[in-house]
């Protein structure tokens, strides 16, 4: 049981370069979420979905898609990248919403670099 | 809306000695607490959590935290620390439906 895994660990890109930071989880979880973590900002919602095919924006979407294809894998989509997108970015996944006391599981995180 | 307040950035401590980290959140109905901790270069790990009943909970690695309703806290405790406690810890509150909040965090240094 890897829980979740997210690839790749490390990226820079060039400015208006796109990516997909990859996110699987292996617990049948329905729930998962992106955020990205700035020094001392917390963790701040990017997008999540509540189950396959069903996505919704977080606190912080603009210049981020994601899309939710099967239970397991939850991609994040960076087109045309900016500097304000340098972050590390992690990936969570829980068994129901977390305001019914749901754990969310994370995963190692990506730091991305955009220069 | 749901928010967390962690009122200290950075914390330093000896070993052995006692550590709390504060918390206060703000949310209209008894909400969901969370308390995650994040070694360096890595993910968050989930401490312990409150959602019901006593208002003291033990969570994993010796550390304990209080829900106390009248001062909107859920301070995180640990009676003698360990050099591998130093680490980044956030305090998170869940309620509505799916969504957590964070706290901005507290950095614990731990000096020998």
């Amino acid at each position: 049981n890897a829980g979740v895994t997210q690839t790749p660990k490390f990226r820079i890109l060039k400015i208006g370069q796109s990516m997909t930071l990859q996110c699987t989880q292996d617990m049948n979880h329905n729930y998962m979420y992106w955020y990205r973590q700035d020094p001392g900002m917390g963790l701040k919602l990017i997008y999540y979905s509540v189950g396959a095919g069903i996505t919704d924006k977080g606190e912080v979407p603009n210049g981020y898609n994601v899309s939710r294809s099967t239970t397991e894998d939850f991609p994040l989509r960076l087109e045309l990248a900016a500097p304000s997108q340098t972050s590390v970015y992690f990936c969570a996944s829980s068994r129901g919403p977390s305001g019914s006391a749901n754990e969310q599981f994370f995963g190692p995180g990506t730091r991305l670099t955009v220069l | 809306a749901q928010s967390v307040t962690q009122p200290d950035i950075h914390i330093t401590v000896s070993e052995g000695a006692s550590l709390e980290l504060r918390c206060n959140y703000s949310y209209g109905a008894t909400p969901y607490l969370f308390w995650y901790v994040q070694s360096p270069g890595q993910g968050l790990q989930l401490l312990l959590k409150y959602f019901s009943g006593d208002t003291l909970v033990q969570g994993i690695k010796g550390f304990e935290a209080e829900f106390k309703r009248s001062q909107s806290s859920f301070n995180l405790r640990k009676p003698s620390v360990h050099w591998s406690d130093a680490a980044e810890y956030f305090c998170a509150v869940g309620a509505d439906d799916y969504k957590l909040s964070f706290g901005a965090g507290t950095t614990v240094t731990v000096r020998a």
